[in-house]
């Protein structure tokens, strides 16, 4: 069955801390995974994109892992902010199926001063 | 920066009513989609739609379920009788579907309730 999995399902950290959020997935056959940030009554937005051949990709803060192999995928931020208290979202798209995302259930990100 | 915008934020029925959500997709996008999320629940797709047709729908999506792109602006959701079960967030989401951007952009929802 496609699904993805995310751990944890929650996190609190201290302003300034850095943190690694986890994503397995059993989609096949794969196209892409992205992270998004979702913040409460929000639609998600998009952080990184990672195809089959890339490993790693860094956007400002983010930076994202993706090892096709074992079909696991990280999300690092560095020195968080308390603007990013929200949900982070894995989601995989497969491949010729019309774009349809297969999301995550999350990992609920809380950055305490 | 062009976004999608969705209508009305909030919404609140009496089961078995009739409801229609609205959608304004981005300028020049070929490709919608619409995503539910049951409060503390994934985000779950729905149904995509392009070239005026229905590309592909989830078991979700039952004969209650329609969707229309009426005047080349609007993308709406209709859900003929509401259940309870019905109430979630309604995402809309639109694609450009040229060769660099294949990101999914999506609206602020509709948080639809079902009395």
């Amino acid at each position: 069955k496609n699904q993805v999995e995310q751990s944890p399902q929650s996190l609190i950290i201290l302003e300034g801390k850095n943190c690694t959020l986890q994503c397995n997935y059993t989609v096949s056959p794969f196209s892409n995974l992205r992270w998004y940030k979702q913040d409460t009554g929000r639609g998600p937005v998009s952080l990184t994109i990672m195809t089959f051949s890339e490993n790693t990709k860094s956007n400002g803060r983010y930076t994202a892992t993706l090892d096709a192999d074992t079909k696991q995928s990280s999300l690092h931020i560095t020195a968080s902010q308390l603007s990013d208290s929200a949900s982070y979202i894995c989601v995989v798209r497969k491949r010729n199926q019309g774009g349809k995302l297969i999301f995550g259930q999350g990992t609920e990100l809380s950055v305490k001063p | 920066e062009p976004e999608v915008t969705q209508t009305p934020s909030h919404q609140v029925t009496q089961m078995g009513q009739e409801v229609i959500l609205r959608c304004v997709p981005i300028s020049n996008h070929l490709y919608f989609y619409w995503y539910r999320q049951i409060l503390g629940q994934k985000v779950e797709f729905l149904v995509s739609f392009y070239n005026n047709e229905i590309s592909e729908k989830s078991e979700i999506f039952d004969d209650q379920f329609s969707v229309e792109r009426p005047d080349g602006s609007n993308f709406t959701l209709k859900i003929r009788s509401t259940k309870l079960e019905d109430s979630a967030m309604y995402f809309c989401a639109s694609m450009s579907g040229t060769s660099f951007d294949h990101t999914q952009y999506f609206g602020p929802g509709t948080r639809l309730t079902v009395l």
